[in-house]
């Protein structure tokens, strides 16, 4: 499975875009790229995944770029409440499991 | 989606005993896991419960500390047995609905705290 490689730590205020990359250098063309949010005392929460390009949905956006050697998790307008450490997985289409690696612990101030 | 309850929510155990934590899911689920995640930390993988045969075990981890039961589609019990103070930690199940296993979700945690 791809490494990935993500900042520890990120701050930002409300109402600010909030962009979280993730390198995945050695992705495979069966890979998928997946991202979690955990709040605290919570469990993760699956937010948002995509192969290529651009997906976006009520929560996020996630930019691939064509070599899909990183990828971007995009908050809009984030809030207090988007205070949570985010994760950024590979994973490989028909693998029985999913490895989580540091993530990112963000921290919206008012 | 699926709405997945953990029992108990919390609990403060004596070392050299054991606890079993239930995972029960509303709807019947394709896979279930059980996660460790220590304070301020990521999730570790302990195993894939399997219905009807032995659960599949992550390297570091053994049946004989973590026993896992999966009798039927929605519902498994993970068991932390003669416990020390290192297995303090938050026990997590998750599923999945579909056939994609990087689609999960996962209950709410349990807390051990092992004194």
């Amino acid at each position: 499975l791809a490494k990935t490689t993500q900042p520890i730590s990120m701050d930002s205020y409300e109402g600010q875009e909030v962009n979280i990359t993730c390198s995945h250098n050695n992705i495979a063309t069966n890979d998928y790229i997946t991202w979690y949010q955990q709040f605290p005392s919570q469990g993760p929460r699956f937010i948002i995944q995509g192969y290529k390009t651009k997906v976006t949905n009520e929560v996020a956006s996630l930019f691939i770029p064509a070599d899909r050697k990183s990828s971007t998790l995009s908050l809009p307008r984030v809030s207090l409440s988007d205070t949570a450490v985010y994760y950024c997985l590979v994973w490989r289409r028909g693998a029985s499991k999913i490895i989580f690696g540091s993530g990112t612990r963000l921290s919206i101030r008012p | 989606s699926a709405v997945i309850s953990q029992k108990p929510s919390r609990d403060i155990c004596q070392r050299g005993t054991s606890l079993t934590i239930q995972c029960q899911v509303d709807s019947q689920v394709t896979m279930m896991f059980w996660y460790r995640q220590q304070p301020g930390q990521s999730l570790t993988l302990i195993a894939t419960a399997n219905q009807g045969s032995e659960a599949t075990y992550e390297s570091g981890f053994v049946i004989d500390k973590f026993p896992i039961s999966r009798p039927n589609l929605t519902f498994s019990t993970l068991t932390v047995s003669n416990m020390s103070p290192e297995d303090s930690s938050i026990y997590l199940c998750s599923v999945t609905t579909s056939g994609r296993v990087n689609e999960q979700y996962f209950g709410p945690g349990t807390r051990l705290t092992v004194t």
